[in-house]
């Protein structure tokens, strides 16, 4: 069956460090994997996009990687801050285009 | 700039009971929507999107439906709720074609009593 996993329910770092979060997918065939913020009781906001043929995307202090053959993507926060505590999702496109999103992972950022 | 309005933020209703959850976009024009719900702990579920006026595609039958009256309004309805109805609501848009990001609203929180 087709899933999509992060690596945990929750993920606790101290601040400053690299915060590293897991997507890993099975029966899937991607083209492109998106990377979304979610603050509690809020809708997801778009981060990152990655397509198949990128190994690796960045923008500020976010870093994706995508590999098609692992079947996984990492998102790295580096530097990071309280006010990066939040949910990250992970979302690939499915087979009829429309877009899957994981379950998440609840990151929190202690100062 | 786009923005998208969804309401209300919060909904208690009783079982049995219609539904009408209503979300707009502005700035900008044809483009896709989309109803999600989500559980807690778990992903975000499809339930119905549209690529156009009165063009609606079902992702999980159910006792909800969709419409789309307008080109920029996406309205979704219960005749009578059902306690597995509780849950958080959201809609998004995006640009048509694929790889476009999509643009979420804040959602509504529904309780089902």
């Amino acid at each position: 069956s087709q899933k999509i996993e992060q690596n945990s329910e929750a993920l606790n770092i101290q601040e400053g460090k690299t915060a590293t979060l897991t997507c890993n997918y099975t029966n899937y065939s991607p083209a492109y994997l998106q990377w979304y913020r979610q603050d509690p009781g809020r809708g997801p906001v778009f981060l990152l996009l990655i397509r198949e043929n990128e190994k690796e995307k960045r923008k500020e202090r976010l870093k994706v990687t995508f590999d098609t053959t692992l079947k996984q993507s990492l998102f790295h926060i580096t530097a990071s801050q309280p006010a990066d505590s939040a949910t990250y999702l992970c979302a690939l496109d499915g087979p009829l285009n429309d877009m899957r999103f994981g379950a998440g992972t609840r990151l929190t950022v202690k100062p | 700039s786009q923005t998208i309005h969804q309401w209300p933020a919060t909904l208690v209703q009783p079982v049995g009971s219609p539904l009408s959850l209503e979300c707009t976009v502005e700035g900008t024009s044809n483009p896709n929507l989309y109803w999600y719900r989500q559980a807690a702990g778990r992903g975000l579920q499809l339930l119905f999107y549209s690529v156009g006026i009165g063009q609606i595609s079902s992702e999980v039958p159910q006792n909800l439906s969709a419409s789309r009256p307008q080109d920029r309004q996406f309205i979704l309805s219960s005749k009578k709720l059902l306690l597995s109805d509780s849950g958080f609501y959201l809609c998004a848009w995006s640009h048509t074609g694929i790889n476009q990001p999509q643009h979420f609203g804040d959602g509504t929180r529904l309780s089902i009593l």
